[in-house]
């Protein structure tokens, strides 16, 4: 079975771009995670769906930062403008409803120059 | 607030056990978690515990759960080079699948 799909794998870009990160989850779970890792701040949580529904997006930094899951397959993760504090390596996990075994893909690095 | 803490290295001799301390705020949390992150890889699930368990053991893993102290310790036997990577502890807020995750801790295995 193919796992969370994440893309791209790398991005680079020049401050004040729009980047866009998409996500795809394992079929048949109900949730789906942004996570964004840094050397400083370490794994968190920005935002969080179920069943394509924001749940909780209080970690989500500022207004610049949006994200979305029109259907149960899909969500896209935005930033505009992105700023070189944004770099960081993004990462999208879902899971089932239960005990809470996230499922990680492999994500997406984002460099803002 | 929601804190999880760990300490940030641990270099191990292969062969030898690893151990691995994390501490936790949310008392209620009714599952604590061990991630395992490779380099350039997303995390995966190692291992859980109920929060009315003391401990559990898993293969060459023990997690160890102490609900007073609100500390969590993973228990790596045998530590091989392959373990060399990032564990994370993570506890689950208010019984959602919300997981917060620790600083993690970077294990180094040295022959």
């Amino acid at each position: 079975d193919a796992g969370v799909i994440q893309s791209p794998r790398h991005e680079v870009t020049e401050m004040g771009q729009e980047v866009t990160l998409r996500c795809k989850p394992i079929s048949g779970h109900d949730y789906l995670f942004w996570y964004r890792q840094t050397m400083m701040r370490g794994l968190e949580l920005l935002i969080y769906f179920n069943n394509n529904v924001p749940i909780d997006d209080s970690g989500m930094p500022e207004d610049r930062f949006s994200a979305k899951m029109p259907n149960a397959s899909f969500s896209n993760l935005k930033i505009q403008p992105s700023e070189p504090r944004d770099s960081a390596v993004y990462f999208c996990a879902s899971s089932r409803s239960g005990p809470g075994e996230l499922f990680f893909g492999e994500g997406s690095r984002l460099t803002v120059l | 607030g929601e804190d999880v803490e760990q300490s940030l290295f641990l270099s191990v001799r292969e062969g030898d056990s690893s151990v691995i301390n994390c501490t936790y705020t949310d008392s209620s949390s009714t599952y604590l978690y061990w991630y395992k992150q490779e380099p350039g890889a997303g995390l995966q699930l190692l291992t859980y515990i109920f929060s009315n368990m003391d401990m559990k053991q898993d293969q060459r893993l023990t997690v160890l759960l102490n609900k007073k102290d609100k500390h969590l310790s993973l228990r790596i036997a045998d530590t091989q080079t392959g373990d060399s990577a990032i564990y994370f502890c993570a506890e689950s807020i208010d019984n959602t699948d919300k997981l917060i995750f620790g600083t993690g801790t970077r294990l180094q295995v040295f022959p």
